[in-house]
């Protein structure tokens, strides 16, 4: 079955600092990729949808200046946290589509993210 | 906001058969019915989705009521390894998933 890969899958960084989180679909072609986040008991949220070559679509209320999406190729999508504080920790999680299986989603593995 | 409505938690005796409801009552007629789970720690697990008939895959089965305002996952013989936060979305076919707050389940030796 399709794969997705994220990586790191953990980071801890100080607050301030900038990390990125890395999606790949390794077997596919993601024409369209999300990211989620996660809150500890909580259900995932929808931060942002992007599509290859094109910039991505904000959900109410995601900074798009702190959490940049950049969606370069068919295999790879990055979010990167700007400046990040420790409200920001979470467990970020990437998904991927693949025009073929347009009704599902292959999810990645999460990456967990503590801002100290 | 998540449209669909699930009981927070529900509990199963392993190899025994669990059934999920899921309520979904204004879904419009072109939304699709989607089921993920999520272990802990881990991204959501596709299962099953389907639109008016009932679906079948090697995982388990999805029961549409006729009127499209229920449906039911059907885990025909628990495991272990099937206990998870179940999720029932309503999706569109370009993709856009809203997550609500799932059933836990809770399969028992």
């Amino acid at each position: 079955g399709a794969v997705v890969s994220q990586h790191p899958s953990w980071v801890i960084c100080k607050s301030g600092t900038s990390v990125k989180i890395e999606c790949r679909s390794l077997d596919f072609q993601a024409t369209t990729m999300f990211w989620y986040r996660q809150f500890p008991k909580q259900s995932l949220m929808l931060m942002a949808t992007s599509n290859e070559g094109s910039k991505a679509t904000y959900e109410q209320g995601v900074e798009k200046d702190k959490f940049l999406i950049n969606h370069a190729s068919l295999t790879l999508s990055t979010l990167t946290v700007t400046s990040a504080h420790p409200e920001d920790s979470s467990f970020y999680i990437c998904s991927a589509k693949e025009r073929s299986h347009y009704n599902e989603q292959f999810f990645g593995p999460g990456t967990r993210l503590t801002v100290l | 906001d998540a449209k669909t409505t699930q009981p927070n938690s529900m509990e199963s005796n392993e190899e025994e058969p669990v059934h999920l409801p899921c309520n979904h009552s204004t879904i419009s007629g072109t939304d699709y019915i989607h089921w993920y789970r999520q272990l802990p720690s881990q991204g959501p697990e596709y299962v099953i989705h389907g639109l008016t008939s009932n679906v079948n895959n090697r995982m388990a089965s999805l029961a549409i009521a006729e009127d499209r305002k229920s449906s039911t996952l059907i885990l025909h013989r628990a495991t272990l390894r099937d206990a998870a936060v179940y999720y029932c979305i309503e999706g569109t076919s370009y993709g856009k998933l809203t997550f609500g707050q799932g059933t836990i389940l809770t399969v028992h030796p």
